[in-house]
């Protein structure tokens, strides 16, 4: 099986602008989250979309959004980027809802956002 | 709200040798899963070893081992016999068991320990 794929992996980005991230998880699961890694704050977690529906959400502003698609595939995007908004982006899938049956998070190589 | 602690920033161990990773969480909830991952320089996170709460025997996997002490809030990470493949950031890590239902089940991370593998 492919394992968790996330595009792009570099992406270089100024102030104000934009940005979509894509994760699509491996076949079969269902409940995809994204984490923000940074060296200051470490690995937080960002939000989990299963069944196309947002079920959890962290402590993140507005600014940070996401979607899921039918095909359990899924993009985060982040509009007015700010300079601490640099950091590695990280995507993870697993068959169900985290914290069921201690489910397993497999997670992706990450999109390195850098924001200029 | 749930915290996890890794005290230890970085550690060191001779190949061949045993290492204890130390991790400390708080949480007043009865029911959860405790994780290690490991995250390689530039390569993906992968699950090292999975912990139940309820669950008294402690989890190993080869050469990884836990000691889990649910009333000390401890869980701790033992390499026997470390590779030179072992170095890499390990994050402890925590999880609400939803069996019963919710929806808070991320994973809530540590800061990490970077372990060095001598040769």
């Amino acid at each position: 099986k492919a394992g968790v794929t996330q595009t792009p992996r570099y992406l270089i980005k100024t102030r104000g602008q934009q940005v979509t991230l894509s994760c699509s998880p491996i076949s079969g699961h269902r409940s995809v989250s994204w984490y923000q890694q940074t060296p200051g704050q470490g690995l937080q977690f960002l939000f989990e979309y299963f069944s196309e529906t947002q079920r959890n959400k962290g402590n993140f502003p507005g600014r940070f959004s996401g979607r899921q698609f039918s095909n359990s595939r899924s993009e985060m995007n982040v509009s007015t980027l700010e300079l601490g908004d640099s950091a590695l982006y990280l995507c993870a899938s697993s068959l169900d809802l985290m914290g069921r049956r201690g489910n397993e998070q497999f997670f992706g190589p990450g999109t390195r956002l850098t924001v200029l | 709200a749930q915290t996890v602690t890794q005290s230890q920033p970085e550690m060191s161990v001779q190949e061949a040798e045993t290492v204890t990773l130390s991790c400390t969480y708080d949480t007043s909830e009865s029911d959860y899963y405790l994780f290690w991952y490991k995250q390689p320089p530039s390569r993906q996170m992968i699950l090292v070893i999975r912990q139940e709460a309820y669950k008294q025997q402690n989890a190993t996997e080869n050469r990884f081992s836990v000691n889990f002490q649910k009333a000390a809030k401890s869980f701790s990470l033992k390499i026997s016999d470390s590779q030179l493949g072992d170095a890499a950031m390990y994050f402890c890590a925590y999880s609400l068991n939803l069996n019963y239902g919710g929806s808070q089940g991320n994973l809530i991370f540590g800061k990490g320990t970077k372990l060095s593998v001598k040769p």
